[in-house]
């Protein structure tokens, strides 16, 4: 079983829809990160949060961290959020910022 | 300011050949990361470095990857006597302490013949 778990592989919306990515991980973490890796281009940061909850425009992520699990939620999905997004994990025993990876969530919002 | 700046963005290379992969960190970020990328698999550690000092290798294949981030200049990451299993998106992050976010780079892709 991996460390990082996400939920859906995959998951296609129509333009407007409210989208829930889902990510649980068996370590335990000092943080957890949400990134956003666009096709064929580079990796962006969206989120790193150890407790609580984030708010970056349209996008949101939870953490419950004595149930080992994440939330990213899209609100108003557009096309242009057409993505891979990526939960990671900073294991405490790492020492430092040292990411194990979910395998992606494949994301596609048409018009 | 510019961001994690790799290069270069592609490369191709025969088997045997060395493939050199650079790394330029953020303006004022002394800690470098590297990760690769698998054709249809998810994101691996490979090594982190602070300047001039390997902190953490345990990601590096045993053979034929080596690592080093100079005083001066960008990080590179060194693959000797590529094979067709090299083949995969490296990316390079940076961050200015040990417990910061990351920031990444746009990746180099490389390609074995």
């Amino acid at each position: 079983k991996n460390e990082v778990e996400q939920s859906p592989q995959n998951l296609t919306a129509q333009e407007g829809e409210f989208i829930t990515i889902n990510c649980s991980y068996s370590v335990g973490i000092s943080a957890l990160h949400w990134l956003q890796q666009h096709p064929g281009g580079g990796i962006v940061s969206l989120f790193m949060l150890s407790s609580g909850k984030k708010k970056h425009g349209r996008l949101i992520a939870t953490i419950n961290i004595q149930e080992k699990h994440s939330s990213l939620h899209i609100t108003a999905s557009h096309p242009r959020d057409s993505a891979v997004y990526i939960c990671a994990v900073s294991p405490i025993s790492g020492g430092y910022n040292k990411l194990i990876f979910g395998a992606g969530t494949r994301l596609a919002v048409h018009p | 300011n510019a961001g994690v700046m790799q290069n270069p963005r592609h490369l191709v290379r025969r088997r045997g050949q060395e493939a050199r992969l650079r790394c330029s960190p953020m303006k004022g970020h002394s800690h470098v990361y590297w990760y690769r990328q698998l054709p249809e698999e998810g994101l691996k550690f490979m090594v982190y470095l602070q300047k001039e000092n390997i902190i953490d290798e345990s990601g590096m294949p045993k053979e034929r990857f080596s690592a080093e981030f100079p005083k001066e200049g960008p990080s590179i990451l060194r693959i000797q006597q590529v094979v067709r299993g090299d083949s995969a998106a490296y990316f390079c992050a940076s961050s200015s302490n040990r417990d910061q976010p990351q920031h990444f780079g746009d990746g180099t892709r490389l390609s074995i013949l």
